[in-house]
């Protein structure tokens, strides 16, 4: 059964702490991907890996930034949290297919409160 | 104008109705396409992928493609309370990128 795991489910923090969140998956994928979903607003790409040590930013990567140093696993970093970062965080993975995507993977979410 | 377009609903269908669901793309050289179901509170599930015109079908959902109006959708006959969930359609842009676009979703409701 394919898995991706999220580090934490629920996270409350401070204004300009460091957050790390991990994302762990064990499907063997090239692809992993780090969004943020809010109300009205749907899924938002923040950054996203094809390779280790690789990384590419998304819609929205200001404030946020990632790690990717072994293949399972993906990291986004918040420098300094921010009370507009609270949200719902979804890290996802997939494999490359030839002409565009194959399906995303999905998390179980860390839902971020910044306080 | 959005890359990924969907009503937000919610959309009402009775228990046993067929729920149709559309999505709206703007990068004409897409190539892959996608359904999601989220339930409240949970994270996306894949339910169908389709990557050519026509349709696909599987279960009691069958996805339709027309790359010439830029148009999926996604069909659920015999809906069930079950079905009642935020539908996510996803799009790959064309470029070769590995990423895709989702829409924000369209709430269903299945009345018993």
């Amino acid at each position: 059964d394919v898995k991706v795991t999220q580090s934490s489910r629920y996270l409350v923090k401070r204004t300009g702490e460091k957050v790390f969140l991990e994302c762990v998956q064990d499907m063997d994928h090239e692809n992993m991907f780090w969004y943020r979903q809010d109300p009205g607003l749907g899924l938002r790409l923040i950054y996203f890996s094809y390779d280790v040590k690789m990384k590419e930013k998304g819609d929205i990567p200001e404030g946020y930034s990632v790690s990717r140093e072994k293949k399972e696993r993906f990291s986004l970093i918040l420098e300094s949290a921010s009370t507009n970062q609270t949200s719902m965080y979804l890290c996802a993975s997939s494999s490359p297919r030839a002409s565009g995507s194959e399906e995303q993977f999905f998390g179980p979410g860390t839902r971020l409160t910044v306080l | 104008q959005k890359e990924v377009e969907q009503n937000s609903g919610p959309l009402s269908v009775p228990e046993g109705a067929i729920a149709s669901l559309n999505c709206t793309y703007s990068d004409r050289g897409s190539q892959s396409f996608f359904w999601y179901r989220q339930y409240s509170g949970k994270s996306p599930e894949l339910i169908m992928s389709i990557y050519s015109n026509g349709d696909k079908e599987d279960g009691r959902f069958t996805a339709q493609l027309n790359k010439a109006s830029q148009y999926v959708s996604l069909l659920i006959r015999d809906s069930q309370p079950s079905d009642s969930a935020t539908y996510l359609c996803a799009v790959t842009p064309s470029g070769g990128y590995q990423k895709v676009t989702f829409g924000t979703g369209t709430k269903l409701q299945v009345i018993p």
